[in-house]
């Protein structure tokens, strides 16, 4: 089936500083990719939709200038964690729909991100 | 209430037992997820199914639009089958299920 990657699988870092973590699709196009984010024991929340050449859309609640996110090519999207606080720390999940955007979902293997 | 409802949130099961998980549902969908998390956080997508059902080895999924309600079957359970399994729909935009977290023991 499709690949997705994700970049880095964990990190930690100091309170104040910026992540970046990268999704990949390795083996198709898309032009749009999900960014979720799971507290322990909680089930996904959808954060945003990446959108390839425009601005992302962010669900309620989810600052748009604290989660940067880029969607630079067909096959990447970043998102960027900004002046990280411990509150942030969580599993950061991202997906791609193969084929056209409601196709089958595929997920990269998330990023758990520790603020310090 | 939740849009995505999920029963049982627990279940432990011995190896080759059958198991069911069932999910509800509250709004217009296009099509379900039935999604498995293992410890580390890997998601992988088992099935997406709109109508019907699909088998996949020991796996089987059906839906019922009608009564928006989906069901997640294993048959002949094993141990590595021990993780959590998430319902998600196609809605609007994609609505996950709390999960339920399975364990099958040898």
């Amino acid at each position: 089936g499709a690949v997705v990657s994700q970049h880095p699988s964990w990190v930690i870092c100091k309170s104040g500083t910026s992540v970046k973590i990268e999704c990949r699709s390795l083996d198709f196009q898309a032009t749009t990719m999900f960014w979720y984010r799971q507290f322990p024991k909680q089930s996904l929340m959808l954060m945003a939709t990446s959108n390839e050449g425009s601005k992302a859309t962010y669900e309620q609640g989810v600052e748009k200038d604290k989660f940067l996110i880029n969607h630079a090519s067909l096959t990447l999207s970043t998102l960027t964690v900004t002046s990280a606080h411990p509150e942030d720390s969580s599993f950061y999940i991202c997906s791609a729909p193969y084929g056209s955007g409601n196709g089958e979902q595929f997920f990269g293997p998330g990023t758990r991100l520790t603020v310090l | 209430k939740n849009e995505v409802e999920q029963s049982p949130q627990n279940l432990t099961a011995q190896e080759g037992e059958f198991i069911t998980i069932n999910c509800s549902y509250s709004v217009g969908i296009s099509a379900l997820h039935w999604l498995q998390q293992h410890p580390g956080g890997g998601i992988v997508s088992l099935f997406m199914l709109s109508s019907g059902k699909k088998k996949h080895g020991r796996l089987i999924a059906t839906i019922n639009i009608q009564e928006k309600h989906s069901s997640l079957h294993i048959t002949a359970s094993h141990p590595r089958d021990s993780a959590v399994y998430i319902c998600a729909v196609v809605g609007d935009k994609l609505i996950f299920g709390t999960g339920t977290r399975l364990q099958v023991f040898p």
